[in-house]
């Protein structure tokens, strides 16, 4: 079957990096995104690889091996705005089907 | 970002109603796609329409029923909900609906409230 596993909910301290990871085991592969979802608010697009290694955007990371089906987005210098929920969506062939987990709830302390 | 509207943000409505939602796209895309997102799940795909073409239908319930009059706006038309209908309605637009980079944005969501 198709899957993808992200941890429910992570907590992390304003100022510091957090590592928000995604393993997925599907039938093919072909990219995956990483989506920012604030409370009551649509996801927003933040990165999308497809070939291994990692792509950086300011302070956002998105890392990516084919090989161990893991993905994983590092936050730096985190904000309080950081706070929302992050998901992360696998396209397994050419067309539009993302398969999607469920999301991990990040929440940012002072 | 208002790329993507959708009214209502929230809705309430009992097992005997009928309600649509509408979603309405500004970004000259030509795909556009209904998702269900309930607490702690995976986004569920319901439709998807290219070029005002339904290419997708998930095994959704009758009781949802989509329409797609032209590529910028979207409709999904509510009768008889069940209490566990309750949940986001996300709506989405990308450019195409095949290649492997395109990307979907999203709509602010009707939260709904089946009673």
């Amino acid at each position: 079957g198709q899957n993808i596993d992200q941890p429910t909910e992570m907590t992390a301290t304003e100022g510091a990096i957090v590592q928000i990871n995604c393993t997925y085991q599907t039938s093919g592969f072909n990219g995956l995104f990483w989506y920012q979802q604030h409370a009551g608010e649509a996801p927003t697009f933040l990165s999308y690889n497809v070939l291994d290694g990692l792509e950086e955007k300011g302070r956002f990371s998105s890392f990516l091996s084919r090989s161990k089906g893991y993905s994983y987005l590092l936050l730096k210098e985190l904000q309080m705005k950081d706070s929302a929920s992050y998901l992360c969506a696998v396209r397994k062939d050419s067309n539009y089907q993302l398969i999607w987990g469920a999301g991990t709830k990040l929440i940012i302390k002072p | 970002e208002t790329g993507v509207t959708q009214t209502p943000r929230h809705l309430v409505m009992g097992m005997t109603n009928k309600k649509s939602l509408k979603c309405e796209q500004h970004l000259g895309h030509n795909a556009m796609y209904w998702y269900k997102q309930s607490a702690k799940k995976p986004l569920e795909l319901m439709f998807v329409y290219s070029l005002e073409e339904r290419v997708e239908n998930n095994s959704v319930p009758s009781r949802f029923s989509p329409e797609c009059p032209n590529s910028s706006h979207l409709f999904l038309h509510l009768h008889t909900l069940q209490p566990e209908d309750s949940a986001l309605y996300l709506c989405a637009s990308s450019q195409d609906f095949s290649g492997a980079k395109e990307t979907q944005y999203f709509g602010p969501g009707t939260r709904l409230l089946v009673l």
